[in-house]
């Protein structure tokens, strides 16, 4: 099974705090996805990766940046926490080979006060 | 533009009686289309997906979906409802190229009563 692992269940920042939430994968899967959960507004695609040193916008970038240095990790980066950004925060990672099926990570819960 | 609807933020059913998320999408194409579960302070949990063939499609727990492609519809059905089942409940879609990205309704939240 695929298991895809996120640093931290919960997390509290301050405003304008420099913000890292590590994603890995053990399964060797190119493509990885940062989402963000709102209540009411379901899931939300904040920057995707196809592959390493790769990087595409989503729906709702602004904000954020993301790296991916290794394959097996997604980071995704708040270079200045903003209350806005209080969020559910969801990692996934697709296997191509099962008609783009994501499994998903536990989530961090970041709080910015 | 791809786009799912799931028209209810909340069901409520009684234990052992039968259930139904609805789940409506636009795509053109043919759709990738998925549901998937998530319980308090979990990830997201995979529970079926169609990808072709047989409209009625079994996943994990008891849980089944059909396919309507005249109605574009993907709803979630149980045929006997459980307490543990109470959870929040995703469809999502996505077109049938391997860089489709996923698109998410906005959650259902199922609430079984004993």
């Amino acid at each position: 099974d695929v298991k895809v692992t996120q640093s931290s269940r919960y997390l509290v920042k301050r405003t304008g705090e420099k913000v890292f939430l590590e994603c890995v994968q053990d399964m060797d899967h190119e493509n990885m996805f940062w989402y963000r959960q709102d209540p009411g507004l379901g899931l939300r695609l904040i920057y995707f990766s196809y592959d390493v040193k790769m990087k595409e916008k989503g729906d709702i970038p602004e904000g954020y940046s993301v790296s991916r240095e290794k394959k097996e990790r997604f980071s995704l980066i708040l270079e200045s926490a903003s209350t806005n950004q209080t969020s559910m925060y969801l990692c996934a990672t697709l296997r191509t080979s099962s008609y783009n099926e994501q499994f998903f990570g536990p989530g961090t819960r970041l709080t910015v006060l | 533009a791809q786009s799912v609807a799931q028209p209810e933020d909340q069901v409520n059913v009684a234990e052992g009686n039968p259930l139904t998320v609805k789940c409506t999408y636009s795509v053109s194409g043919n759709p990738y289309l998925f549901w998937y579960v998530q319980y308090p302070n979990r990830g997201l949990q995979f529970l079926l997906k169609y990808i072709t063939g047989d409209n009625l499609v079994k996943g994990s727990y008891g849980f089944e979906a059909e396919f309507n492609k005249s109605q574009t519809s993907f709803h979630l059905k149980k045929p006997s409802a459980l307490v543990s089942d109470s959870a929040l409940y995703f469809c999502a879609v996505s077109g049938s190229y391997n860089t489709d990205k996923l698109i998410f309704g906005t959650g259902t939240r199922l609430q079984v009563f004993p």
